[in-house]
């Protein structure tokens, strides 16, 4: 198994709401992430997990709460997200120090 | 802090064609580097990386990538194009504790038929 499922495809939500955005690899990897894409933009970096701890935040809002479960599940709890958020939310996981990432397809979200 | 650039936004080409797509990075230290490719609707897929060694690093489909330290480049190159090779490229370089990739801008490539 060579893939990193996110879910759902697609979701649309108001600023009110609170959802959650869903990764799983069964690679054995421990470095998990989670990068933002705006249209025709390249993916920016959110959050590394490594060994299921929260290594790197790039100054992400608090309004994006990252959690790692264990090792091959990430989640990302959103509440009370802003219009702007509206992108590709991309998940991906590799072995800690090879820097070869496998990307999921993606989770595109639109705040309303 | 490490960080790549590509000049080139958008490429058109006809197949056939012969392609090279710029990539310069700004580290001093070792450098890792990586070019990925998003096809339209898909997810990014890993084309070609360079660790160390050869600086001449062949990736799948056909691509390949130098790279020339005294450049500060990793530029990507394929000798003939196809149409199926329509995607976004980015370039991308590992920071030193190699838990960290950064992308380049992206460049658009357009192959016409």
């Amino acid at each position: 198994d060579t893939e990193v499922t996110q879910t759902p495809k697609h979701l649309v939500m108001g600023m009110t709401n609170k959802k959650s955005l869903k990764c799983e690899q069964h690679m054995g990897h421990r470095a998990m992430y989670w990068y933002k894409q705006k249209a025709k933009k390249p993916p920016e970096l959110m959050f590394v997990y490594s060994y299921e701890k929260l290594s790197i935040n790039e100054s992400v809002p608090s309004r994006f709460s990252p959690e790692c479960p264990n090792s091959s599940l990430l989640n990302l709890h959103l509440h009370a997200l802003q219009p702007e958020d509206s992108a590709l939310y991309l998940c991906a996981s590799t072995w800690v120090g090879t820097g070869e990432l496998f990307f999921g397809e993606g989770s595109r979200l639109t705040v309303l | 802090a490490q960080s790549v650039s590509q000049h080139n936004h958008h490429v058109i080409l006809s197949e056939a064609a012969s392609l090279e797509l710029g990539c310069n990075y700004s580290y001093g230290g070792t450098v890792n580097l990586f070019w990925y490719v998003q096809y339209p609707g898909q997810h990014l897929q890993l084309l070609l990386k360079y660790f160390s060694g050869d600086p001449l690093v062949k990736g799948i489909k056909g691509f390949e990538a130098e790279f020339i330290k005294s450049k500060f480049s990793f530029n990507l190159r394929k000798p003939s194009v196809q149409w199926s090779d329509t995607a976004e490229y980015f370039c991308a370089v590992l920071n030193n504790a190699g838990n960290m990739l950064t992308f380049g801008g992206g460049t658009r490539l357009m192959v016409k038929p």
